[in-house]
């Protein structure tokens, strides 16, 4: 069966340290991986995806992620958190284009000032 | 650019009672996906809608229905309503030529009572 894990329901770091939320994922195929972002009562915005090429990926606000394929994680991490970076962060993935997105349980990240 | 909207931002129903819940994607976008966001279940996959036809659904009952009209807004409708129905539902879109990435809409918060 397909999954995404994240293995941290919560992440706790202090404003300005370099923070890592890691997601490890089983899908058929190449996967296509998502990071999302929610605040309390919004919806999720899209932060940033890796589909191929560069197993660096950079995206919205200053976070980036790392592709790793011998061992299946796409961690999200940022070189310097922000107290306004704390939320609630989703990993997705899915083994073909156009096909429903398969989430992690949500990690929620708290920076402390 | 718009993005997806939702309506209602809340639904107060009693058990039984049958709701509707719709959405419009971003312009441009030809794909709806539904997701429900239950406390404590995470992000589960509903339903997909691709040029007015359901492409794939989720592990839901029958009783989680819907349909895509020519506009490519989405209906999502649940007949015959349980108190575990209560939830966020988040409807995503997605484009012909970039499927791989969706964007989420801010929610409908069903409540049933």
């Amino acid at each position: 069966a397909q999954s995404v894990a994240q293995p941290e329901d919560q992440v706790n770091v202090a404003e300005g340290n370099p923070l890592t939320v890691k997601c490890t994922y089983s899908v058929s195929g190449n996967p296509y991986l998502f990071w999302y972002v929610q605040y309390p009562n919004r919806g999720l915005q899209f932060l940033l995806k890796y589909i191929t090429g560069d197993n660096l990926v950079k995206g919205s606000y200053g976070f980036e992620a790392e592709f790793n394929k011998s061992q299946t994680s796409f961690h999200l991490k940022k070189p310097s958190a922000l107290v306004s970076d704390s939320a609630l962060y989703f990993c997705a993935a899915r083994g073909q284009a156009g096909t429903a997105l398969i989430f992690g349980k949500g990690t929620t990240l708290s920076v402390s000032s | 650019e718009a993005g997806v909207t939702q309506s209602p931002t809340h639904l107060i129903k009693t058990r039984g009672q049958q709701a509707t819940l719709r959405c419009s994607p971003i312009s441009g976008h030809t794909s709806v996906y539904w997701y429900q966001q239950a406390l404590g279940l995470g992000l589960q996959f509903l339903l997909w809608y691709d040029e007015g036809e359901e492409r794939n659904r989720g592990n839901f009952p029958p009783r989680f229905s819907g349909r895509q009209f020519p506009n490519y807004s989405s209906e999502l409708n649940v007949n015959a309503l349980e108190l575990e129905d209560s939830a966020l539902y988040l409807c995503a879109s997605s484009s012909r030529v970039g499927r791989e990435t969706q964007y989420f809409g801010p929610g409908t918060r069903l409540l049933v009572l």
